[in-house]
């Protein structure tokens, strides 16, 4: 498995504001996603984040609101930009350690609320 | 489109009460089924990956197992500590996207 962390762990942010979550990684992985999970819900994949290359993102989520970077191996973060209190959940980055293992593995969270 | 449902939605147990919680899903070619186990505030923690009917995997108290519609967790004589959300999630042949479930709440009184 890898060591997943990421900052910061929660934050209570006002309406219209920016925040830019973190997700850094013990050892360098393949595949790196970010995930959404609202309160009492389950997972929803926002988007894979690709090594050099722009995200792919899911239906229902675009660059412009949740714009992704991943300049290396090991690192990505993902934005989530002009907030609203509909953006309150937490965000889960996940990673595939290597290519010939499909386990997705979660780092611990960044509770987010919005007022 | 692939699909988990997940049942019971919640589910009281008293320690040493054994049960099973159920996954089902709908998919063009499984790749994988995945067990997780979520505390509260927390990130999913990976518990087993089935691959193929008829297959099962145990940790402790907990075996799962796998048929070509649904998955079963097994929890023999659990304990308090057992308790939290348990995540279903399958990923299909065409994709390397994850589907989950609901997930079914379990909690286990001492």
């Amino acid at each position: 498995s890898a060591v997943i962390s990421q900052k910061p762990s929660r934050d209570i942010c006002q309406r219209g504001t920016s925040l830019t979550i973190q997700c850094q990684v013990d050892s360098q992985v393949t595949m790196m996603f970010w995930y959404r999970q609202q309160p009492g819900q389950s997972l929803t994949l926002i988007a894979t984040a690709n090594q050099g290359s722009e995200a792919t993102y899911e239906s229902g989520f675009v660059i412009d609101k949740f714009p992704i970077s991943r300049p290396n191996l090991t690192f990505s973060t993902l934005t989530v930009s002009n907030m609203s209190p509909e953006d309150s959940s937490i965000y889960l980055c996940s990673v595939t350690p290597r290519l010939a293992e499909e386990t997705q593995y979660f780092g611990p969270g960044t509770r987010l609320l919005v007022l | 489109e692939d699909q988990v449902t997940q049942s019971p939605e919640a589910l009281r147990l008293q320690e040493g009460e054994s049960s099973s919680l159920n996954c089902s899903y709908t998919v063009s070619g499984l790749r994988g089924l995945f067990w997780y186990r979520q505390d509260p505030g927390k990130g999913p923690e990976f518990l087993f990956t089935l691959y193929s009917a008829g297959e099962e995997k145990e940790k402790e108290r907990l075996k799962a197992t796998l048929t070509k519609k649904e998955s079963f967790l097994h929890i023999t004589a659990p304990k308090p500590e057992d308790s939290a959300t348990y995540l279903c999630a399958v990923q299909g042949a065409d994709g390397q996207n994850f589907v989950f479930g609901p997930g079914t709440r379990l909690s286990v009184l001492p």
